[in-house]
C-alpha cells in the first residue's frame, strides 16, 4: 500500500501559482494518483487525477515524472478561495481489489491577501 | 442532484450506547467507505464495500460494524462506543466498475462520545 508524504501546511499571496508535492516512493504499477481538496466542515472534493506526465483541468495541472515517485498539485494564480486542506491519494481506483485507500495527512493552504 | 447524504451532521452520546450514523447516495454507485478523521492524522478509512453484502476492513475497523443490504445505502454502527471514537466522519461512494472515477464525500457527522 503506497504510503503518500505532503508538507504539512503551506502559505501563498494571492494570484501566485502553488505547488504542492507528495512523495509515494512505494506507488504500484496499477496506482493512480487523485489530489482532493477539503474546506471546513466539509468532506473532501475532487481535483485532479493522473497515472503519468502531465494532466490539466479547469482549476489545477497535475505533474507526475517519469519514475511516479512524486506528483506536484499545481493551483494557478490562488485566491483567498482555495484556502483550503489538500489531499494526495495513491491507490488503484478501479476498485482497490481488497486493499483500503488511505489518505496521507493532507497539506493545509492558507491564501493570503 | 448527485449526492452521499450522511445523518446525522451532530452526535452527542454517551460511552456504551449503541448508535447508527446512516449514509446515502442516489447515484447507483456500487463503491461505499467510511473515513475518521482526527486532527494531524488525515483521514483513515474504517470499513468499504464493493457492493450489495460485500463489506472489507479498512485501516481502523475496530469498534465499527457496517452493513450493505441495499445498494444506496451503508450504515455505519457502533455497538459500544467509547470515547476515541470521537471523531468526525465521513461517507463517500464511487462507481465500482468505473475507471479512474473519484470518491464522491458526503458532509459529514461530527460524533462526540463522552
Amino acid at each position: 500500500l503506497a504510503k503518500t508524504t505532503q508538507p504539512i501546511s503551506m502559505d501563498s499571496y494571492e494570484g501566485q501559482e502553488v505547488n504542492i508535492t507528495c512523495s509515494h516512493n512505494n506507488i504500484a504499477t496499477n496506482d493512480y494518483i487523485t489530489w482532493y481538496q477539503q474546506f471546513p466542515s466539509q468532506g473532501p472534493r475532487f481535483i485532479i487525477q493522473g497515472y503519468k506526465t502531465k494532466v490539466t483541468n479547469e482549476v489545477a495541472s497535475l505533474f507526475i515524472p517519469a519514475d511516479r515517485k512524486s506528483s506536484t498539485l499545481s493551483l494557478p494564480r490562488v485566491s483567498l478561495s482555495d484556502t483550503a486542506v489538500y489531499y494526495c491519494l495513491v491507490g488503484d481506483v478501479r476498485g482497490g481489489g481488497n486493499t483500503p485507500l488511505v489518505f496521507g495527512k493532507g497539506t493545509r493552504l492558507s491564501v493570503i491577501a | 442532484e448527485a449526492q452521499v447524504t450522511q445523518n446525522p451532521r451532530y452526535l452527542i452520546t454517551v460511552t456504551g450506547k449503541k448508535l447508527t450514523v446512516t449514509c446515502s447516495q442516489n447515484m447507483n454507485h456500487e463503491y461505499m467507505s467510511w473515513y475518521r478523521q482526527d486532527p494531524g492524522l488525515g483521514l483513515r478509512q474504517i470499513y468499504y464495500s464493493m457492493n450489495v453484502e460485500v463489506t472489507d476492513k479498512g485501516d481502523v475497523p475496530e469498534g465499527y460494524k457496517v452493513s450493505r443490504k441495499e445498494k444506496r445505502n451503508f450504515p455505519l454502527i457502533l455497538e459500544s462506543p467509547s470515547p476515541n471514537q470521537t471523531s468526525l466522519y465521513f461517507c463517500a461512494s464511487r462507481p465500482g466498475s468505473s475507471y479512474n472515477s473519484p470518491l464522491h464525500f458526503g458532509n459529514g457527522t461530527r460524533l462526540t462520545v463522552t
